[in-house]
């Protein structure tokens, strides 16, 4: 059974760059699949960020596109994401997932826990 | 930007039948695929496809499509059931982009 866990700092200043790391365990991310990231502000409903394919190919949320970096590291079986430029409306908890792909999209099958990201100074 | 309209809440009594709604212009052509987030907790996928069930998944949990609308129909609602249900969708720009429904809260009581 494929796990993901979520990494990074729980606390990033206005203006910085946010970065995490989805650590995947069970299944190697240089086989198949997308695996991308969702958000969710505290309260509030879920945001699709974006996905990458192993090969590097990604897909992002054009709300978002501008300031997100998706990347992947398969010898570390690891994938990351990056958003720049934060504001007090990126405090959400963020969640990486496998995303299965169904031939003209993809879908989240598989979540982390989610970590908690608070943007303030 | 594509969108999908859930009605924010739903309530219905143990043993009822929960209907939740998802509409969206590009369902017709799209699968719908929704998931369940109880309090403090990830989303867990209930329904992929518009219609079929993941291993683990109790069989009163049903899914359908019909035009520009998704449903969720929860057949005999229990009290664990009590819980918010996001659907989810792609658009039809063919860029893989993802969307969620802004969430019901569903209530059994």
């Amino acid at each position: 059974q494929v796990q993901l866990q979520e990494s990074g700092p729980g606390l990033v200043k206005p203006s910085e760059t946010l970065s995490l790391t989805c650590t995947v365990s069970g299944y190697s991310i240089s086989i198949e699949y997308y695996w991308g990231w969702i958000r969710q502000p505290p309260g509030k409903g879920l945001e699709w960020i974006g996905t990458i394919y192993h090969s590097g190919n990604t897909y992002s949320n054009p709300s978002l596109k501008s300031r997100v970096t998706i990347s992947v590291d398969t010898s570390k079986n690891q994938f990351s994401l990056k958003l720049s430029s934060v504001t007090a409306a990126d405090t959400a908890i963020y969640y990486c997932a496998r995303e299965d792909n169904y031939g003209s999209g993809t879908y989240p099958r598989y979540w982390g826990q989610g970590t908690l990201v608070t943007v303030s100074s | 930007s594509y969108e999908l309209t859930q009605p924010p809440s739903v309530s219905v009594s143990p043993g009822q039948t929960a209907r939740i709604t998802c509409s969206g212009d590009a369902l017709p052509k799209k699968y719908a695929y929704w998931y369940q987030q109880k309090s403090g907790q990830a989303p867990v996928l209930v329904i992929y496809e518009d219609s079929k069930r993941p291993s683990g998944i109790p069989e009163r949990f049903s899914g359908s499509s019909s035009g520009t609308m998704a449903t969720l129909t929860i057949s005999g609602a229990q009290v664990e059931d009590e819980a918010d249900y996001y659907c989810y969708s792609t658009d039809s720009s063919g860029n893989h982009q993802g969307v969620f429904g802004g969430g019901t809260k569903l209530t059994v009581l």
